[in-house]
């Protein structure tokens, strides 16, 4: 089955400890991204990646990093959470081609910064 | 800039009626244009995407959107809304390499 994984789902953690939210797709798909959704803000884009070794930002990436080794995952990390990084987070993944293909999705993961 | 604006943050109907949800965006280049629906507790999925061509876009579930290209709209709509139909709306302009999306409208659907 096609299929965007992250894990985990839920975490609650605390201010400055290090975490990272992993995401694995299986549908060779050379892009990936992850987004954060805010209460009345949608989607906003935090960094992505065209292929392996290739990453960029996207609009609110302060406080993330990526990393992209393999093409099938994408971890997402906090080096030193905060509370106003506490948010709903979804991976995403699609192929590139002429036109801007659909993304899929992961099912989200919740964090709560405290 | 580049932005997407979605009109309505909270929508309430009954079964039955019909349903249009706005949408404007502002985007330089080509412009691909998706809505998604995010069912409670779900991840996101798509309900049509609008490439090229016949700007009548029909999408999964009795879904429909009409790009219209002189007021810079993507309004999706729907004839008549069930129940099933409770969930958040994001349209979503995208490029290359990223989607800009609204901020999303709540749809509730009463029996």
């Amino acid at each position: 089955e096609a299929q965007v994984t992250q894990n985990p789902r839920y975490l609650i953690t605390v201010t400055g400890k290090k975490l990272t939210v992993t995401c694995s797709q299986n549908m060779n798909h050379e892009y990936m991204s992850w987004y954060r959704q805010d209460p009345g803000l949608g989607l906003r884009q935090i960094y992505y990646s065209m292929n392996v070794e290739v990453t960029d930002k996207g609009d609110v990436p302060e406080g993330y990093k990526v990393s992209r080794k393999e093409k099938r995952n994408f971890p997402l990390i906090l080096e030193s959470p905060s509370p106003n990084q506490t948010s709903l987070y979804f991976c995403a993944s699609s192929f590139l081609g002429q036109d801007n293909q659909p993304q899929h999705f992961g099912d989200g993961t919740r964090l709560s910064i405290l | 800039a580049q932005s997407v604006s979605q009109h309505n943050h909270h929508v309430i109907l009954s079964e039955a009626a019909s349903l249009e949800l706005g949408c404007n965006y502002s985007y330089g280049g080509t412009v691909n244009l998706f809505w998604y629906v995010q069912y409670p507790g779900q991840h996101l999925q798509l309900l049509l995407k609008y490439f090229s061509g016949d700007p009548l876009v029909k999408g999964i579930k009795g879904f429909e959107a009409e790009f219209i290209k002189s007021k810079f709209s993507f309004n999706l709509r729907k004839p008549s809304v069930q129940w099933s139909d409770t969930a958040e709306y994001f349209c979503a302009v995208g490029g290359y390499n990223k989607l800009i999306f609204g901020a999303g409208t709540r749809l509730a659907v009463h029996p």
